[in-house]
């Protein structure tokens, strides 16, 4: 069955500091994967995903299809950057996303 | 101004009601999802539908309808024999898996 770990429910650092949130997942398949982020009080939106190999407010995440991982990652935390942060994998053709259950970031001053 | 519309926001229902969710995108999006989100349980999958008058089982059906009609509209209702139905429930559509979902705000349900 596809399944989306996400290992830590909650991530605390320092602004400034440098940022992992871990996401593994499992599927026999090809991937696509995502990440999501949901600020306070604003709805879901997609962060990036594996396929654009694009950074988005300096997050960056690399697919790594023999640990089967896919972290995001940001060298500097800024405080903005706290939310909660979901990873997501597509089946491919199926159109329907597995998400994980998510990791509460929280970047201090 | 693109995207997706859920209402209401906050939603009150009695034991034994049903109720429906609105769920309305201006994307031209094919598919559609609904989800509910829990704490510490992420977002699950309850129905989704990829064309007009159709629509499939996701990961949590039981107790809840929906219907597609039209490719703007996916309601979802949350009916009688959903054992637990307090919950955040998000609409999502796409174009095509690759590009992503688009969320709507969601909707807060609380049976009291």
């Amino acid at each position: 069955a596809q399944r989306v770990t996400q290992p830590e429910k909650l991530l605390s650092v320092f602004k400034g500091a440098p940022v992992e949130l871990k996401c593994n997942y499992s599927y026999s398949g090809s991937p696509e994967l995502f990440w999501y982020v949901q600020y306070s009080r604003q709805r879901l939106q997609l962060l990036l995903r594996h396929i654009s190999r694009e950074s988005i407010k300096g997050f960056t995440a690399d697919l790594n299809k023999g640990e089967t991982s896919f972290h995001l990652k940001k060298p500097f935390a800024q405080e903005e950057d706290s939310a909660m942060y979901y990873c997501a994998l597509g089946r491919g053709g199926s159109e329907k996303l597995v998400f994980g259950k998510g990791t509460k970031l929280t970047v201090n001053p | 101004d693109g995207g997706i519309t859920q209402s209401p926001k906050y939603l009150f229902r009695k034991e034994g009601q049903n109720v429906t969710l609105s769920c309305e995108q201006n994307l031209n999006h094919d598919a559609m999802y609904w989800y509910r989100q829990d704490p510490g349980q992420g977002l699950r999958l309850i129905y989704y539908s990829q064309i007009v008058n159709d629509f499939q089982k996701g990961d949590i059906a039981e107790g809840y309808s929906v219907s597609r009609e039209k490719k703007e509209s996916f309601p979802l209702t949350v009916t009688s024999a959903q054992k637990n139905p307090t919950a955040f429930y998000l609409c999502a559509s796409t174009q095509g898996e690759s590009y992503g979902y688009t969320f709507g705000s969601g909707t807060r349900l609380t049976v009291v």
